[in-house]
């Protein structure tokens, strides 16, 4: 079975802080894929990142940072130096092949930075 | 075109009513997937049409029925909700359905549905 598990339910900050969204997931597949999507008050789910099972790397985009390790199954994702505009429920999620490339999506992490 | 388009963004209707809910993408993917998104909740699954042709079905009941006219469309007909119903229904589409994963998944605005 499938899981991933965002222990944090809300968190709040202010702006210029830094703020790390943890998410750890489970699957005994070998072939998988991770992803991170924002979805803002408006709705719409906004694709972040996405990482297979077979890249370890680290990625950095602008203020965003993921951290991705195998051996504790965890894809965290850092905001550096947060903005208000970066409130949004953050989502981590899960593709694996075994389940014919379903998004098994987290409980989502309430992110609020106040100015 | 790298959009996911869903209309109308915000539907009431009555509990005898029959609406439908719609969603298009033009950028050539193959698999089309409703989600419905409760209040404070992550997006579930629905339905997937790989290929114009449903491929899954996730026990959802038979008032909500799909519809995939082409690659390009995909419709969610509403008949006889329930107040639970409410809820924000989230369209995504995928190159491939198989191993979507492969290549993301683009997700529309959604629709922001009321049932009275």
């Amino acid at each position: 079975a499938q899981k991933v598990t965002q222990a944090q339910t809300e968190i709040s900050v202010v702006e210029k802080e830094d703020v790390t969204l943890d998410c750890v997931y489970e699957t005994r597949d070998t072939t998988y894929y991770l992803f991170w999507y924002k979805q803002p008050p408006s709705g719409e789910l906004v694709f972040l990142i996405r990482r297979n099972s077979f890249d370890e790397q680290n990625e950095i985009s602008g203020r965003y940072s993921w951290n991705f390790q195998k051996s504790t199954s965890s894809f965290n994702f850092t905001i550096t130096a947060s903005q208000v505009v970066d409130s949004a429920v953050y989502f981590c999620a899960l593709s694996a092949r075994s389940n014919t490339g379903k998004l098994i999506f987290g409980q989502g992490t309430t992110l609020q930075v106040k100015p | 075109d790298t959009e996911v388009t869903q209309t109308p963004k915000h539907l009431v209707m009555g509990m005898t009513n029959k609406k439908s809910l719609k969603c298009e993408q033009h950028m050539g993917h193959r698999a089309m997937y409703w989600y419905k998104q409760k209040a404070k909740k992550p997006p579930e699954l629905m339905f997937v049409y790989s290929y114009e042709k449903l491929s899954i079905n996730e026990s959802v009941p038979s008032r909500f029925s799909p519809e995939c006219p082409n690659s390009s469309l995909l419709n969610l007909h509403l008949h006889a909700l329930q107040p639970e119903d409410s809820a924000l229904y989230l369209c995504a589409s995928s190159q491939d359905g198989g191993a979507a994963a492969n290549y993301g998944y683009t997700f529309g605005s959604g629709t922001r549905l009321t049932v009275v």
